[in-house]
């Protein structure tokens, strides 16, 4: 059974388009979160999402929205794509409390041709 | 500013010895967690050691373990009897108190494991 997923694995698009990833989780979390990988493999938080609302904002292009539906469910949209989205965009989740340990999706490659 | 820093990129080692990754990170809290992940070529992110920084006792995970040295904030990860599956980036996060729990990561370490 997966724990976490992402959709799709590869997307590959023109600048200018507006593309989502879904992410959901199984594990009954109610912390969500989508992080960044650059070329250089630098991972860096972009938001969190702790039962439906927005915790973590990090100065993230307003292009960037994420949409959590549910609590096991966290959407990144992104619109007007450039070639500097291009990256690899990680889902995780966690439970509050317990182990705090994030558990992480496999991972969305984003290009921008 | 929280950071962590790897001073590795890369690192290599023969199959069945030992290798130490170092992290050092900056903080001033006294409680926090710190975190080892492992991302093979297939890209996922897999949990590999976590270490709670009110715990003396430094953590182990079969043939990885880790030396906390709070004063010195450092976290190196030592692997043990090393496999050609251990051929990874490894990232060293630190996780803040509070703060919903983001992760700070380092730029990672990339470790060849030569038969």
């Amino acid at each position: 059974d997966t724990a976490v997923s992402q959709t799709p694995k590869y997307l590959v698009t023109q600048m200018g388009n507006d593309k989502s990833i879904k992410c959901e989780q199984n594990l009954g979390h109610d912390t969500m979160y989508w992080y960044k990988q650059d070329s250089k493999k630098f991972l860096k938080i972009m938001f969190s999402y702790n039962n439906k609302e927005l915790i973590i904002n990090e100065t993230v292009p307003n292009r960037f929205s994420p949409k959590s539906p549910d609590k096991a469910h966290l959407n990144l949209h992104i619109n007007s794509l450039e070639l500097g989205d291009s990256a690899v965009y990680f889902c995780a989740s966690r439970t509050s409390g317990g182990t705090d340990t994030q558990y992480f999706g496999p991972g969305t490659r984003l290009t921008v041709l | 500013a929280q950071t962590v820093t790897q001073s590795q990129p890369e690192m290599s080692v023969q199959e069945a010895e030992t290798v130490t990754l170092s992290c050092t990170y900056d903080t001033s809290e006294s409680d926090y967690y710190l975190f080892w992940y492992k991302q093979p070529p297939s890209r996922q992110m897999i949990l590999v050691i976590r270490q709670e920084a009110y715990k003396q006792q430094n953590a182990t995970e079969n043939r990885f373990s880790v030396n906390f040295q709070k004063a010195a904030k450092s976290f190196s990860l030592k692997i043990s009897d090393s496999q050609l599956g251990d051929a990874a980036m490894y990232f060293c996060a630190y996780r803040p108190p509070g703060g919903y729990n983001k992760l700070i990561f380092g730029a990672g370490t990339r470790l060849a494991v030569h038969p």
